[in-house]
């Protein structure tokens, strides 16, 4: 069945160093968003792709995240470099602006 | 700017009616949309209502006005594996979804 896979589960790295999170949406899906959940701040956007396009950044700190759509099939996130307060569940999902399918999510530690 | 407020916890018996609220100040406005999240899973969408009035979905129903900024999930029959986080979130003038903070549902037995 469909769905949106998300690699790695679960990272633990040190801080400074370089973390990728990668993404592969549904197949037909054109529009690709990431979020960031922590207990204070809940979920945030942090970017999205419609058509492999970047149509919002906004939400992402831009001195260190980047945001990619290489192909259809592949998402990436990367933090360089990271750094404690990075520490969250990332998610991806694609879909639409109000219907979106979640990835399982990466669970990101930053020590 | 944009916000959302619902209430942070709901506690209700297994079997019973509960509804969550959601109120929310955006500019434009396009829909609101409800997601699901158990304890260290992904949200999973619900319902989405773009007009006024009462969606239903099995034991889920989703409301909506438009004037009133408001909408609310009712969930009925309450089940044990209902307790979850409840968002709501709107989607506005930006196309982006925006979550509100999320209710904690606990159903007692």
């Amino acid at each position: 069945d469909a769905r949106v896979t998300q690699t790695p589960r679960h990272k633990v790295t040190e801080m400074g160093q370089e973390v990728t999170m990668r993404c592969q949406p549904i197949l037909g899906h054109n529009t690709v968003f990431w979020y960031r959940q922590t207990m204070m701040q809940g979920l945030e956007l942090l970017a999205y792709f419609r058509n492999r396009a970047p149509l919002d950044d906004s939400g992402m700190p831009k001195d260190r995240f980047s945001a990619e759509m290489p192909d259809a099939t592949l998402a990436t996130l990367k933090i360089q470099p990271s750094e404690p307060r990075d520490s969250a569940v990332y998610f991806c999902a694609s879909g639409t602006e109000y219907e979106q399918y979640f990835g399982p999510g990466t669970r990101l530690t930053v020590t | 700017g944009q916000s959302l407020e619902q209430p942070s916890e709901v506690t209700a018996v297994e079997g019973a009616i509960v509804q969550i609220n959601c109120t929310y100040q955006t500019s434009g406005f396009y829909g609101l949309s409800w997601y699901q999240q158990h304890d260290g899973g992904a949200p999973t969408f619900l319902s989405y209502n773009a007009l006024d009035g009462l969606e239903e979905t099995g034991r889920f129903s989703s409301f909506l006005s438009r004037s009133d900024s408001y909408g609310y999930l009712l969930l009925q029959e309450l089940q044990m594996k209902d307790s979850a986080s409840y968002f709501c979130a709107v989607t506005g003038s930006s196309y982006k979804l925006i979550f509100g903070s999320g209710t904690r549902l606990l159903v007692r037995p």
